[in-house]
Parts: structure tokens; sequence; C-alpha cells
């Protein structure tokens, strides 16, 4: 069976520090993966998506960054953390092309900048 | 472009009884899917159940079950004998059908269980 994991669960930095906060996928091949926020209280904001390895598409232009070196591996990096960069980050992975392509999450990584 | 929209931020159920969660959505599209997911208090998000829109049979997923309305662009989420294991947010979600990565949220529905 497929599954997805994130970490760290909880991160507290510095504001200007750099992030990397880290998610991979086992029992799959070539999945979509996602990098999604979610403010305290809110429903999700989609930052990036990835299709395959090195393809990475950015929704939202800010101060961070996302790879995929590997097939089940997808990065989300910055190299300088803002306040307003606290949330919650939540992987996701979807297998392209299937008929309903629904979205299967990991855990979330609750990231709070000072 | 399409939206979600969940005009309840917060629903409260006696359990064992019965609640509706709302969700409309907009969109010029006619093939697309449905989705509800829960994310309990462990921040998990998981997904309760889907619907595509082509087809006109509600979905059904043991106490959860969906009333799709296509023409009104409405998708709500029934919940029977309610449980305190379902307290959580809930979200709608939509995907279309052309597309394999995008999915658009509604802000989510508090629902809190009264034991």
């Amino acid at each position: 069976s497929q599954t997805i994991h994130q970490w760290p669960a909880t991160l507290v930095q510095p504001v200007g520090s750099p992030l990397s906060l880290e998610c991979t996928v086992e029992g799959t091949s070539n999945p979509n993966l996602y990098w999604y926020r979610q403010a305290a209280g809110r429903g999700l904001q989609l930052l990036f998506y990835s299709v395959g390895i090195g393809q990475i598409s950015s929704e939202v232009p800010q101060n961070l960054s996302a790879s995929r070196p590997q097939d089940r591996q997808f990065i989300l990096s910055s190299k300088k953390l803002l306040l307003s960069d606290s949330g919650f980050y939540l992987c996701a992975w979807s297998v392209g092309l299937a008929d309903y392509n629904e979205q299967f999450f990991g855990p979330g990584t609750r990231l709070t900048v000072l | 472009a399409q939206t979600v929209t969940q005009s309840q931020p917060e629903m409260s159920v006696q359990e064992a009884e019965t609640v509706t969660l709302s969700c409309t959505y907009d969109t010029s599209e006619s093939d697309y899917y449905l989705f509800w997911y829960k994310q309990p208090p462990s921040r998990q998000m998981i997904l309760v159940i889907r619907q595509e829109a082509y087809k006109q049979q509600n979905a059904t997923e043991n106490r959860f079950s969906v009333n799709f309305q296509k023409a009104a662009k409405s998708f709500s989420l029934k919940i029977s004998d309610s449980q305190l294991g379902d307290a959580a947010m809930y979200f709608c979600a939509y995907r279309r059908e052309d597309s394999n990565y995008q999915l658009i949220w509604g802000a989510g529905t508090k629902l809190i269980i009264k034991p």
C-alpha cells in the first residue's frame, strides 16, 4: 500500500533562516506531488505541484521554492523565512491520469516563524 | 475561474443524529469531480467521499452520502448517525476533468459533535 511521509512534524525557525521540508512517497511510481499551505482556520492553498522529476510548477509567487530530485521525493525550501511563512504545510500525492486522481495527504508540518 | 463556497463556518450536531454540510461551486465545465475531505484535530487530511459530475447517482460511503445537484451546482455532505469521531473540519474540493493537478478548495466547515 502507498504511504506518504513528511518531516519534521513541527519546526520553529527565526525570521531570515533557511527552510527545508521533505516529503516522500512509498508504494507508487511517478506520482503527481503537491505542496499546500494551510493558515490557521483556513482552507488549503496550493503552492507547488510536480508531475515528474525536475518538473515544478508554482501557483503562488513567494520566497518559497520546491524541488523534486527523485521520483518520490518532494522538497519545499526557502533561503530566508518570513513571519508570513508560518502555517501548516501539507504534502500530497496523486496518480496522474487516473479517473478520480484524488489526492492523498501526508501528516503535515507545523511551521512557526518567530 | 472555478470557485468553491462552504457557507457554514461551523455546525454542531447531537451524537447519533444526522447533519448536512453544504457546498456550492461555480464552473462552466460540464465534466469534473467533487470531493469531501475530513481534517480531524490530528490535521491529517482524509478523503471521505467523491463524486463524478456525469454520474447522476449520489455517492455513498457507509454513513456518509452526498446530495449532488448538478444544475444547482450544489454538493452537500450528509452524515448519518453522527459519532464523536466525526468531529473535524470538512473541506469540499473541485477538480476539473481535464486537469491532473488542480483542486479548488472551500474554506471548510468545523463540525462539532455534542455527546
